[in-house]
C-alpha cells in the first residue's frame, strides 16, 4: 500500500535547535519527494523536493532533506531554528507518472520557542 | 501568475443548504486535486483530475460530494446537502504536465473555510 509515515506528531524547540524530522514511505517505483510548510492560518508551500541526481537537496529558508533510496526515507533538516519556522510539515510522494496522485504524510506540528 | 485562486475563502451556510466551492487552477497546469483539511482527520485527498478528466475519486466521502472540472481553467466542488461535519478547510492545488526534466509540484490556492452549523 501507498503510505507516507512521519516520525513525530508535534515537535517543539527552542530558537537555534538544530531540527530533524522524520519521514518514511511505502510507494512502488521511483518516485519524487517534496516537503511542504503550513505556516498558521495559511495553505501548503512548497519547501523542497527530490526529483533525482543528488540525493541531498536543499530549499528555502535554511532547510535540506536527504533521500536515502535503502531506508525509502526522506528526513527533514534545519541546523538552527528561528520562531518564525513555528509551522506544520508535511512529507509528501508521488509516482514518475501525470496519472499518480500525492500521498501526504500525516504532518508534524513543529513549535519554536523564542 | 496569479497562483491558484479558489473562492469564496470562508463560507458559513446552514445544515442541508447546497455548497459550491470553486477554483481556478494556474494556466497551463492540467492537474487539479481537492483536499479537505481538518484537524481531527489532517489533510485528505478528495479527488483529482489530469486534463479536465477524474482519475481517482476514491477520497470523496460519499454520494453528497460531487466535483467537476467543465474546462481546463476552472473546477468546483459541490456538498449537496451540506452537514455539520462538512466543516473544514478545502484547498485546490493544481500542477505542471509531467514532461523530462519536471518534477511537478503542487502548487496550492489559499483554501476554502466552510463552516456548516
Amino acid at each position: 500500500a501507498q503510505s507516507v509515515s512521519q516520525h513525530n506528531h508535534h515537535v517543539i524547540l527552542s530558537e537555534a535547535a538544530s531540527l530533524e524530522l522524520g519521514c518514511n514511505y511505502s510507494y512502488g517505483g521511483t518516485v519524487n519527494l517534496f516537503w511542504y510548510v503550513q505556516y498558521p492560518g495559511q495553505h501548503l508551500q512548497l519547501l523542497l523536493k527530490y526529483f533525482s541526481g543528488d540525493p541531498l537537496v536543499k530549499g528555502i529558508k535554511g532547510f535540506e532533506a536527504e533521500f536515502i533510496k535503502s531506508k525509502f526515507s526522506f528526513n527533514l533538516r534545519k541546523p538552527s531554528v528561528q520562531w518564525s519556522d513555528t509551522a506544520e510539515y508535511f512529507c509528501a510522494v508521488r509516482g514518475k507518472t501525470s496519472y499518480d496522485k500525492v500521498i501526504f504524510g500525516p504532518g508534524t506540528s513543529l513549535s519554536v520557542i523564542p | 501568475d496569479a497562483g491558484v485562486i479558489q473562492s469564496p475563502r470562508h463560507e458559513v451556510t446552514e445544515m442541508g443548504q447546497e455548497v459550491t466551492l470553486r477554483c481556478k487552477p494556474i494556466s497551463g497546469h492540467n492537474s487539479l486535486f481537492w483536499y479537505r483539511q481538518t484537524m481531527m482527520r489532517g489533510l485528505e485527498l478528495l479527488i483529482y483530475f489530469n486534463n479536465n478528466v477524474p482519475i481517482d475519486d476514491s477520497g470523496m466521502p460519499e454520494d453528497r460530494f460531487s466535483a467537476k472540472m467543465p474546462n481546463a481553467s476552472f473546477s468546483t466542488l459541490k456538498i449537496q446537502p451540506s452537514e455539520p461535519r462538512d466543516s473544514a478547510v478545502y484547498f485546490c492545488a493544481s500542477s505542471q504536465p509531467r514532461l523530462a526534466g519536471s518534477s511537478y509540484e503542487q502548487y496550492f490556492g489559499p483554501g476554502t473555510r466552510l463552516t456548516v452549523t
